[in-house]
C-alpha cells in the first residue's frame, strides 16, 4: 500500500524536551509539507519541502526544525523553543510543487501532548 | 494571500444533496479552488478542484460562478460517512502564496439518518 505514515500516533513529553515526529512516505512524492492544527481550527503551514536537501518556512515556524536527507522521509523537530507544542501534528505529501500538483495526500498524525 | 468564507455548519439528511457554499470575493485570475474535507481525528483528504469550469468527480462536484468569487462544493447524495469538515482553499499560482494550502475554519457537516 502506497501512502504516509506518521509515528507515533500519540506522544507525550515533559516541557523543556526536544521531540521528533517521524513522517515517512513511499508515494514518490517530492514535494512533503508539516502542519499543526489546534481545537476547532484549521491547519496552519509550519514548513514545506519542494526537493530533497531543500526545505522552506511556513507561517508558523518558530520553534520547529526539520530536515529532508531523503525523498522519502520528512522529520520534524519540536524544540523547546516552541510556546505552545502541544497540537495535532499533520505531515503531507505531493508529486511535486505547484498548483498543477493539486492534491497533497496526509498522514494519519501525532497528537502530541506537552506537559 | 486570498481568504475563502465559509459557513460555521451545515446539516443534512443521509441521501439528500449538499451544497457547501465558499466566497471568495478576493479571488485572483491564478488561484485554484481546492476543497478537502477532514474527519474527526483524521489528516484531511482531497476532494476536489477548479479554476474556472464546473468540475466533477466520483467523490462531488465543484460549481464555479462566473465571476469566481464564490463556488458551491455538490454532495449528490449524502451518506453518514460525509459527515466531516470540509474546507474550500485558494491555492495560489504566483507571489508568496505559490503552491501554498491556507487552511481557514471550514463548514462543520452532519449528516443525519
Amino acid at each position: 500500500d502506497g501512502g504516509i505514515t506518521q509515528s507515533p500516533k500519540y506522544l507525550f513529553r515533559k516541557e523543556g524536551q526536544n521531540v521528533t515526529l517521524s513522517c515517512e512516505q513511499n508515494l514518490n512524492h517530492d514535494a512533503m509539507y508539516w502542519y499543526r492544527q489546534d481545537p476547532g481550527q484549521g491547519l496552519r503551514l509550519i514548513y514545506y519541502s519542494q526537493i530533497v536537501n531543500d526545505f522552506q518556512k511556513g507561517d508558523i515556524a518558530e520553534g520547529y526544525s526539520v530536515s529532508r536527507e531523503k525523498k522519502e522521509s520528512f522529520p520534524l523537530t519540536v524544540t523547546s523553543a516552541q510556546k505552545n507544542p502541544t497540537a495535532f501534528y499533520l505531515c503531507a505529501s505531493s508529486i511535486g510543487w505547484g498548483p498543477s500538483s493539486y492534491e497533497q495526500y496526509f498522514g494519519p498524525g501525532t497528537r502530541l501532548t506537552v506537559t | 494571500d486570498a481568504k475563502t468564507t465559509q459557513p460555521n455548519s451545515m446539516e443534512s439528511n443521509e441521501e439528500e444533496p449538499v451544497h457547501l457554499p465558499c466566497n471568495h470575493s478576493t479571488i485572483s485570475g491564478t488561484d485554484y479552488i481546492h476543497w478537502y474535507r477532514q474527519l474527526p481525528s483524521q489528516g484531511p483528504e482531497y476532494v476536489i478542484h477548479g479554476l474556472t469550469s464546473n468540475v466533477n468527480n466520483r467523490m462531488a462536484s465543484l460549481a464555479i460562478a462566473e465571476d469566481r468569487k464564490s463556488s458551491t462544493l455538490i454532495l449528490h447524495r449524502a451518506t453518514l460517512r460525509d459527515a466531516a469538515v470540509y474546507y474550500c482553499i485558494l491555492r495560489g499560482a504566483g507571489g508568496t502564496s505559490y503552491g501554498k494550502l491556507t487552511f481557514g475554519q471550514g463548514t462543520i457537516l452532519t449528516v443525519h439518518p
